[in-house]
């Protein structure tokens, strides 16, 4: 079954160091996505992306943040300058279309730790 | 309530029986998606309810929507201790653009 491949799956970066977090979403898929889930709280969505350029963002996905499609297989999400309060597993999705289409398929996730 | 909020928060039950976990949300929806996340695992997609469905059926896992309550329910048939997770319900909203908003999560203990 295909699947969504996040990496690393584990990153731990001093306060203030740039990150960038990798997603290889399924191939067919059109639309992709980041959520995070910083412990024991809820998910949250972050931003969609489609036809290479951002659809959607939340209020959490300030200036700090930017995503990226940089060949026809991965999908970034940097943050510039990391804040204690990154701390979070950030979780990357593809969906093969919009709205009633379906379901989505979501990556293990990256575990980052800011300290 | 917040969009996707389920109830009960924690639910512990026999291995053998039957778990049912419920969903309110305030918007109307396009579908309702549940998933299962394991301890510090990622999110596992169970099953997609859309706009237009009453019941669908996967397995052991048996989902409902009432639109008209704004609520869904996730029923799991004879449980099984590897059925321990968390239970998350996820509204995907009618009218914007594709996204998932997700509800605190049921965390489900089946004891053995």
């Amino acid at each position: 079954e295909p699947e969504v491949t996040q990496t690393p799956s584990h990153q731990v970066t001093q306060m203030g160091q740039e990150v960038i977090l990798r997603c290889v979403p399924i191939s067919n898929h059109l639309y992709f996505y980041w959520y995070r889930q910083i412990l024991g709280q809820k998910v949250e969505f972050l931003v969609s992306f489609y036809n290479n350029e951002i659809s959607e963002k939340s209020e959490i996905f300030d200036d700090q943040f930017s995503v990226e499609r940089p060949d026809g297989s991965n999908f970034t999400l940097k943050i510039r300058s990391t804040k204690l309060e990154d701390s979070a597993m950030y979780f990357c999705a593809s969906s093969e279309w919009s709205g009633q289409g379906g379901g989505y398929t979501f990556g293990s996730g990256t575990r980052l730790t800011v300290v | 309530s917040q969009q996707g909020e389920e109830d009960p928060q924690a639910l512990s039950i026999q291995e053998g029986e039957n778990a049912t976990m419920n969903c309110s949300y305030k918007t109307s929806i396009n579908n309702l998606q549940w998933y299962r996340q394991n301890s510090g695992r990622g999110l596992v997609h169970l099953i997609l309810i859309r706009s237009n469905e009453r019941e669908k059926h996967s397995g052991r896992l048996r989902v409902t929507l009432d639109t008209s309550k704004k609520s869904s329910s996730l029923l799991i048939t004879a449980s099984r201790a590897a059925d321990t997770a968390s239970y998350f319900c996820a509204t995907d909203a009618a009218g914007a653009n594709s996204k998932l908003t997700f509800g605190k999560g049921i965390t489900l203990s089946v004891r053995p």
